[in-house]
């Protein structure tokens, strides 16, 4: 059981570019979560989906846009990624939201913009 | 606003006792959860508490006061192994978690 992947592992990427990171979970769980992380910070949410054809906005989500046209894929996408959305950026998932179901994290991606 | 309080850095011997707390406040509370985040690794689900009182789970274990807004999370028999980042998160209002900076444990022989 492979649980979350996220891609790629890192990536250095210039101010300006457009970048999709990507997350897939093979667990059937209904909700997932973006988080980033930052030194002295802790984890920030940026978006997550209730389910399958719905998104909400996180505490930081400016910047980020996110899409779920089914159960396994999350992606997050930066349209046009500047130096402050250096981070390493974690996807997550529970069974369920609106209950204290656990999240499950993937590996995160190490994300450097210049 | 929402606040977690945990402390920046512990160090603490191999085969000791350490206890990392976490206060917090928040727009409401459905639970508290101790996460570990092993460097450059994803966070992993420790412990949830939603009552007061504590709960033991093999070497470590996790105590919740509601009324304080106060949470700990006791690691017993420390090993190398567990030199790692703790993480306090709160459930709140919203079924939403708001997590502390995190507590570097750092062990020595």
């Amino acid at each position: 059981i492979a649980g979350i992947t996220q891609a790629p592992t890192s990536q250095i990427l210039a101010a300006g570019r457009r970048m999709t990171l990507r997350c897939t979970q093979d667990m059937r769980h209904n909700a997932m979560y973006w988080y980033r992380q930052d030194l002295g910070l802790g984890l920030r949410l940026i978006h997550y989906s209730n389910t399958a054809g719905t998104t909400g906005k996180g505490e930081v989500p400016d910047g980020y846009s996110v899409s779920r046209a089914n159960t396994d894929d999350f992606p997050l996408t930066l349209a046009s990624a500047v130096p402050s959305q250096t981070s390493v950026y974690f996807c997550a998932s529970s069974e369920s939201s609106g209950t204290t179901d656990t999240q499950y994290f993937g590996p995160g991606t190490r994300l450097t913009v210049l | 606003g929402q606040n977690i309080d945990q402390p920046t850095e512990m160090t603490a011997t191999e085969g000791a006792i350490v206890q990392i707390n976490c206060t917090y406040q928040t727009s409401g509370f459905n639970g508290l959860f101790w996460y570990q985040q092993h460097a450059g690794e994803a966070p992993t689900f420790l412990s949830y508490n939603v009552l007061d009182g504590l709960e033991e789970k093999g070497r470590f274990s996790s105590f919740l006061s509601r009324s304080k807004g106060y949470s700990y999370l006791l690691l017993k028999e420390l090993q190398m192994k567990d030199s790692a980042s703790y993480l306090c998160a709160v459930m709140d209002s919203n079924y939403q978690l708001i997590w502390g900076a995190g507590t570097k444990l750092i062990i020595k022989p």
